[in-house]
């Protein structure tokens, strides 16, 4: 699996916008771009995913750059109940393996 | 619907021993995955089973094993248990197998190994 690289952590304000980079440099043509989080003591949820178009759905938005060499996970108003690590993956579609393979993530701190 | 469940939350085990968890995924889902996460690892696949068959393996040694029924719950079993088996052991479920779906996840069982 192509490789990501994260920021270790990163902190943002409540109810501000929050902007997770991702980097996949190697990243194929064919790979899909999937973001998940761990909260604290839980297991990981899934957050987004996209290929090449920028993504929206209720819990955030995901922008990728039109070299797909990046992308940006967005979370548009931070909440303290968003504080969690961020994991960017990218996922290989013409396998069938459903497997993810991690990276170290982001670990955001949202305070008042 | 109800989520992922694994059993049990907690466990502490004594080095040379053995250790089942069990994995029940969400109804209808039958593909199920195990993690392991560790503080300096991270979270590392251990493998998959879809129709009660193992279709992918991490790189873990072969004290661990798994299997998984035809009501599509899942085992998993580590042998001669040791001191760097502690681990969160989280189990995660999807309708089908393949990279598009949706990964679901339990809150994991944290096993101690003294």
């Amino acid at each position: 699996d192509a490789k990501t690289t994260q920021p270790n952590s990163m902190e943002s304000n409540e109810e501000e916008p929050v902007h997770l980079p991702c980097n996949h440099s190697t990243i194929s043509g064919t790979d899909y771009i999937h973001w998940y989080r761990q909260l604290p003591s839980q297991g990981p949820e899934y957050v987004i995913h996209g290929l090449t178009s920028n993504v929206n759905n209720r819990m955030a938005s995901l922008a990728i750059a039109e070299d797909r060499k990046s992308s940006t996970l967005i979370l548009h108003r931070a909440t303290l109940r968003d504080a969690a690590v961020y994991y960017c993956i990218l996922r290989d579609p013409t396998g069938t393996a459903s497997k993810l393979t991690f990276g170290t993530g982001t670990r955001l701190q949202v305070t008042l | 619907k109800a989520g992922v469940t694994q059993t049990p939350r907690y466990l502490i085990k004594t080095r040379g021993q053995q250790v089942t968890l069990s994995c029940s995924p969400i109804s209808g889902h039958r593909s199920v995955s195990w993690y392991q996460q560790t503080p300096g690892q991270g979270l590392q696949f251990l493998f998959e089973y879809f129709s009660e068959t193992q279709r992918n393996k991490g790189n873990f040694p072969g004290r661990f094993s798994g299997r998984q029924f035809s009501n599509s719950r899942s085992e998993m079993n580590v042998s001669t248990l040791e001191l760097g088996d502690s681990a969160l052991y989280l189990c995660a479920s999807s309708l089908v197998r393949g990279p598009y779906n949706e990964q679901f996840f339990g809150p994991g069982t944290r096993l101690t190994v003294l």
